[in-house]
């Protein structure tokens, strides 16, 4: 079966550069959600999706980090005006959020989409 | 806030022997434990969790972990590792009222045959 796909896989933009990451989650799955993983550390959360509504934020690091999901299905992270320091694998994860689990069910993790900006 | 730590960044184990991964967390509420495993260039995968009940969770690959709430830790181990046990294990943590997972720093598991 299909599971979290991420594209691109890699990302090599330059200083100020605009990028979009793309993250189709898994058919049905209600959750979305996007983390920041740098290099060496632990996945970092940076926002969540239900459905359509944004309903977290908390976690992009400045104004220049915007993430979307118009119809509840395919969400797109954008960071404008890149800087070195948005180097790092931006992780895409979505879950199932009905069934015996339901809010406590594992979360489903794409392979990642790795950013480098020089 | 809530935390993990992952105290061991390497952890080198021989094969055929037992291994443990170290977890403890810091929270408010009840805690929701959950470790997965990652290979390079690949996403996390999920291993197994603790929600409520047995204090002793069975998981994917052989892996269990168990869940002791006074010593705040959620220990990965198994009994017999595989060099194909290789790889980057990270312990995460969510809290009730939340919905994402903090995560910790992860280790690195090596399986020397």
């Amino acid at each position: 079966g299909a599971g979290v796909s991420q594209s691109p896989r890699y990302k090599v933009a330059k200083r100020g550069q605009d990028v979009a990451l793309r993250c189709d989650p898994i058919s049905g799955h209600v959750s979305l959600f996007w983390y920041q993983q740098a290099l060496g550390q632990g996945p970092e959360f940076l926002t969540y999706f239900q459905n359509e509504a944004q309903l977290d934020k908390s976690g992009l690091p400045s104004d220049r980090f915007f993430a979307e999901r118009p119809e509840g299905s395919v969400s797109t992270l954008k960071i404008q005006r890149t800087q070195q320091e948005d180097s790092a694998v931006y992780l895409c994860a979505s879950r199932h959020s009905i069934g015996t689990g339901g809010p406590y069910n594992e979360q489903f993790f794409g392979p990642g989409t790795r950013l480098t900006v020089l | 806030a809530q935390s993990v730590a992952q105290p061991e960044d390497q952890v080198n184990v021989a094969e055929g022997n037992p291994l443990t991964v170290k977890c403890t967390y810091s929270v408010s509420g009840n805690p929701y434990l959950f470790w997965y495993v990652q290979y390079p260039n690949r996403g996390l995968q999920f291993l197994l969790k603790y929600i409520t009940g047995d204090n002793l969770v069975k998981g994917s690959y052989g892996f269990e972990a168990e869940f002791n709430k006074s010593q705040t830790s959620f220990h990965l181990k198994k009994p017999s590792a595989l060099v194909s046990d290789s790889a980057l294990y990270f312990c995460a943590v969510r809290v009730n009222y939340g919905q994402n997972f903090v995560f910790g720093p992860g280790t690195r598991l090596s399986v020397l045959p």
